[in-house]
């Protein structure tokens, strides 16, 4: 089955630097990666859509400017969280679509555990 | 627009027993209905899936879930608890064609009680 990576699996930070999480998918091409976060013990938000060479669309509420979302080749997506704070703190997953001959089923990856002390 | 509605966020049951899970969802288009499962600490791992055709849906594990149009519902059964269920599992529910966007519910965390 298609596979997705995440790294880190977990990370620790200090408030104001930024952390990059890379998503990948293994075996497939994703023409469309999405970021989840999510709280303990809630559900999967979803932050943001990217597509392969375009600009991702971002769900409301969601700070573009905060959550930098690049999405340069068909197996590799970044977020990256600029000037962490605490409130930064969460789970983060990423999802791909596009392998498999499943356009509508997304692949998630294991995610990333993010603290910002 | 759609939406998720997972009844009890919480269940128990007993090694062996019925596992039922309710799903009921909204959506304006015709749907795809999902079932996902989370061990702590680690990703989603998809339980099964309704696109079209046959309403029930076998998925991995024992498990399966009946497409129900007219309640809108798409509940997620397996005849026998085994304790490597425990965990939390999530319906989800996008729409056929399109941009695709999937809905999460809250989740429900099963607890097997041996």
């Amino acid at each position: 089955g298609a596979v997705v990576s995440q790294h880190p699996s977990w990370v620790i930070c200090k408030s104001g630097t930024s952390v990059k999480i890379e998503c990948r998918s293994l075996d497939f091409q994703a023409t469309t990666m999405f970021w989840y976060r999510q709280f303990p013990k809630q559900s999967l938000m979803l932050m943001a859509t990217s597509n392969e060479g375009s600009k991702a669309t971002y769900e409301q509420g969601v700070e573009k400017d905060k959550f930098l979302i690049n999405h340069a080749s068909l197996t590799l997506s970044t977020l990256t969280v600029t000037s962490a704070h605490p409130e930064d703190s969460s789970f983060y997953i990423c999802s791909a679509r596009g392998g498999g001959g499943s356009s509508y089923e997304q692949y998630f990856g294991p995610g990333t555990r993010l603290t910002v002390t | 627009a759609q939406s998720v509605t997972q009844l009890g966020s919480h269940v128990s049951v007993s090694e062996g027993a019925l596992v039922l899970l309710r799903c009921n969802y909204s959506s304006s288009v015709p749907p795809y209905l999902f079932w996902y499962v989370q061990y702590p600490n680690q990703g989603l791992q998809l339980l099964l899936k309704y696109t079209t055709g046959a309403t029930l849906v076998k998925g991995i594990n024992g498990f399966e879930a009946e497409f129900k149009k007219s309640e809108t519902s798409f509940h997620l059964t397996k005849p026998s608890a085994h304790m490597s269920d425990a965990a939390e599992y999530f319906c989800a529910v996008s729409s056929q064609g399109g941009y695709q966007k999937v809905t999460f519910g809250t989740g429900t965390k099963l607890q097997v009680i041996p």
